[in-house]
């Protein structure tokens, strides 16, 4: 079974809107932590936001937030005002205990930000 | 801080010669470091981690190998290329046993022709 699913392949977003990325989860170890990466077309990956399993609060970092629904397994990434420099590939990624601290990354979902 | 090396950013290699890619981290010791490969359009794949010098894990049977001479230097070989070893490889740093993120470096574009 998928570890991680973005259920979106692509997204097409005006800018200056708000856009939320999704991205579920399954695990059974109860210490974990979750990751939002950005791929531009460049091809480095940036590391965005984390989540932990035990944080109370839901992570932000800048123009960036995620939106963790521990109940419901997923963990969606929020970006606010959206920039075209915001186009680019993003994949969610999770780190367990249980994997040996491995990152288990998702498909990735592409995203365009229109002018 | 913290930064990750690449190099070449580009290689284009003839199916049947060697292969060698380094990576090196700076402003952090006793790093976690990761190889992974990313066919066109697709995910990562992890390919090879390490917890220490001469520590390597294969995540996957291939053509490739890893080996970490020295604490912040990882580098990826192939002793013959295939074509199917084509892609983008990423180098990435995590600090040790935890739940931390991962950097990654700036990647080689590999073409096997």
């Amino acid at each position: 079974a998928q570890k991680i699913t973005q259920t979106q392949p692509g997204m097409f977003v005006q800018e200056k809107e708000a856009v939320t990325l999704d991205c579920t989860y399954d695990t059974s170890d109860p210490s974990y932590g979750l990751f939002w990466y950005k791929q531009p077309s460049s091809g480095e990956m940036i590391f965005l936001i984390y989540q932990g399993s035990y944080d109370q609060q839901n992570a932000t970092e800048g123009r960036y937030s995620l939106n963790f629904q521990k109940a419901r397994k997923s963990a969606n990434l929020v970006i606010s005002a959206s920039q075209l420099g915001d186009s680019a590939m993003y994949f969610c990624a999770m780190r367990e205990t249980g994997s040996n601290y491995q990152l288990i990354w998702g498909a990735g979902t592409k995203l365009i930000i229109k002018p | 801080s913290q930064t990750i090396h690449q190099w070449p950013a580009t290689l284009v290699q003839p199916v049947g010669s060697p292969l060698s890619l380094e990576c090196t981290v700076e402003g952090t010791s006793n790093p976690n470091l990761y190889w992974y490969r990313q066919a066109a359009g697709r995910g990562l794949q992890l390919l090879f981690y390490s917890v220490g010098i001469g520590q390597i894990s294969s995540e996957v049977p291939q053509n490739l190998s890893a080996s970490r001479p020295q604490d912040r230097q990882f580098i990826l070989s192939s002793k013959k290329l295939l074509l199917s070893d084509s892609g983008f490889y990423l180098c990435a740093w995590s600090g040790g046993l935890s739940l931390g993120a991962q950097y990654f470096g700036p990647g080689t574009r590999l073409l096997v022709l």
